[in-house]
């Protein structure tokens, strides 16, 4: 089975670039989705198909998808940013999750 | 606005079945396919199964074939889990969420409901 691996946190700055990044085998041949979950809500999608954006989601947030490694970028970071992200992707009929990256700004 | 609310969910003692459903709206619900996604407390997510628009194709997580059943009634626009066979290991908050792009299923899930807690304990 295909598995994501994240890194289990990450800490930035305030007003600092954060990177979350997502590791698999040829990931970058896959379509990579970030999601961000909130303690107590739902997950939201914040980039999809590696690099877009979905309306209502700052241009802070990048994303970028080559090789082993997909990142999640957001830039100039906020109080507002810190929560869980997650990394998806599909694979032989099959979604899988990365196991989550948990953001704290400092 | 697109909205999907999630409802069934409860206590439950190993063994037993439970169903949930999920209430959407503000979308055309027949052209979208639909997923189950849940999360155990303090855990990250599972992918749990999918449903096609037309309900012609059902993909199931290993953890869950054979005990989980996922259905849609358009009438209704509404999405069913029917759980069977329940584990402890299967306590999570379950999700429904949206497939990104009509009649695909490869794709992202653009949105999800806030959840319905399932505890399997005795």
């Amino acid at each position: 089975s295909y598995e994501l691996t994240q890194p289990l946190s990450v800490s930035v700055a305030l007003g600092q670039t954060a990177r979350i990044t997502c590791g698999a085998n040829n990931i970058g041949s896959k379509n990579v989705h970030w999601y961000q979950q909130k303690p107590g809500q739902a997950p939201v999608l914040v980039i999809y198909r590696d690099t877009y954006r979905p309306s209502g989601i700052p241009e802070r947030f990048s994303g970028s998808n080559s090789g082993n490694t997909a990142t999640l970028t957001i830039s100039r970071a906020q109080a507002g940013d810190e929560a869980d992200y997650y990394c998806q992707v599909w694979d032989s009929s099959t979604w899988v999750f990365g196991g989550g990256t948990k953001l704290t700004v400092l | 606005q697109v909205q999907l609310v999630e409802s069934g969910g409860g206590v439950v003692q190993p063994g037993r079945s439970l169903r949930l459903s999920c209430a959407a709206s503000g979308f055309t619900f027949s052209s979208y396919g639909l997923h189950w996604v849940r999360q155990a407390p303090g855990k990250g997510l599972e992918w749990v199964a999918v449903i096609s628009f037309d309900g012609s194709n059902k993909y199931y997580a290993d953890s869950v074939k054979g005990r989980f059943t996922i259905s849609r009634d358009d009438s209704k626009n509404t999405l069913y889990l029917q759980m069977n066979s329940l584990r402890a290991e299967d306590t999570a908050v379950y999700y429904c969420a949206k497939v990104g792009i009509a009649a695909t299923l490869n794709h992202y899930f653009d949105y999800w409901g806030q959840g319905t807690l399932v505890t399997v304990s005795s």
